[in-house]
Parts: structure tokens; sequence; C-alpha cells
């Protein structure tokens, strides 16, 4: 009930390819969905976030695509660049929750 | 210094040893957390303080000991540890425990027992 689900474990992406990014997870209560990037030798720091009220967010490169009903949502890193390279994770939470759960991580390598 | 900070960065202890993490955070947040993280695992959430009060616990061993003396400073006291504690611990802070507050972690103690 509680778990995230993310794939895949790693990506490799040439330079200006889309990077996509997948989590699934089961708690129908979750109804908040961040995503944090880490670096090497970093704590991870959110990117983007998104609330089940709207079926796409975008900042930048990075868009949130969210399935209510599927319970699924996804990272697209649009131009991808070798700085992107990183690990990313989904995670969740509910308004009735003290803290995030995370899925397992992506680790994320752009080819220049 | 500004953001959240952990000392010492790397640690490599015994398992008879008695360690502590340090974390400081300097955004006037009122909770802070501890988590561990594995490799190609989950980051696990470990303690959760909302303004210096306990209020989660997520069934950790009590090898750990966490410590919120005031709402700037956390703690996590270690004894006797063992290989599978093995992990970069991160501390977290937020402005409160309300749904879609941001988390701000800090750099992490990479700790190795040996």
């Amino acid at each position: 009930q509680q778990q995230v689900k993310q794939s895949p474990q790693s990506l490799i992406v040439q330079k200006g390819g889309i990077s996509i990014i997948n989590c699934a997870y089961e708690n129908t209560a979750f109804d908040y969905f961040p995503w944090y990037q880490q670096f090497p030798g970093k704590g991870p720091a959110l990117l983007i976030a998104i609330r089940p009220d709207v079926s796409e967010k975008k900042e930048g490169r990075f868009t949130i695509s969210f399935n209510k009903s599927a319970k699924q949502f996804s990272l697209h890193i649009m131009d991808s660049q070798p700085g992107d390279s990183a690990t990313y994770f989904c995670a969740a939470s509910n308004q009735a929750g003290t803290a995030l759960i995370f899925g397992k991580g992506t680790t994320l390598s752009v080819s220049s | 210094e500004t953001g959240v900070t952990q000392t010492p960065r790397h640690l490599v202890m015994g398992m008879t040893n008695k360690k502590s993490l340090k974390c400081e955070q300097h955004l006037g947040h009122n909770a802070m957390y501890w988590y561990k993280q594995s490799a190609k695992k989950p980051l696990e959430l470990m303690f959760v303080y909302s303004l210096e009060e306990r209020v989660e616990n997520n069934s950790v061993p009590s090898r750990f000991s966490p410590e919120c003396p005031n709402s700037s400073h956390l703690f996590l006291h270690l004894h006797t540890l063992q290989p599978e504690d093995s992990a970069l611990y991160l501390c977290a802070s937020s402005q409160g425990l309300r749904r879609g507050t941001e988390a701000f972690f800090g750099q992490g103690t990479r700790l190795t027992v040996v």
C-alpha cells in the first residue's frame, strides 16, 4: 500500500534525446507527487511536483505526466543534456502523511 | 552557512563503537527527518520530528537513537551497529508536515560499519 515503484533502474540517453522515467503507486490516498534529483555526493533536491487535479505540469525541459486512473506518473526530460546526468527519485505523500515515500531511483546518464 | 548541513561527511566505525551523526538546518524549519539511503533501495524514512517532538518512528532498530534538542539540530546516535547498516544517512527539514511541503536534504553522512 505504501510502495512507489519506479522504472527503469538505469537509463542512458543521447544528448538532445528524451528521457522518460515512470512511477506507479498503489495507495489511492496519495495526492502529492514530487520528483527529486540527486547528484553524486549531494542530497536529493526537489525538481518538480504535481497534484492529481492536473494531468500534466511543465517546468522548462521537465514535464510530469499524471494518470490518476492508472495510478501512474512519469517524468519527461526534453532535450536531455549531460548536466542532467543524476539519479532521479519519484515520491508520493498524502494529506495525512508526515513524510514522503520514495521510489528506488533511476540513474540517468546523458552521453555527449 | 545556509541549508541543511550534516557532519561528518564520512564515518567508519566498528560494530562495538558508539558514534553520533549531526544535522543542522539554517532554514527556520520546524520539522526534521532522518532517511537511510542504501544502494538499489528506496530512501527509507527512519524518524520524523516536528517542533522537537518525535512524530514517527518507522520500526527502526533500537541501535539507532535520534535526538532533537531544538528545531535547528537533529542527531542520530549509533551503537553496536551491523555491517548491513552501512549506507548514506540523509537528514532533511521542512516547514511543517503539511502535504506538499518541500523537504530540503543535506549532503548525507556515508557510514561504513566494519
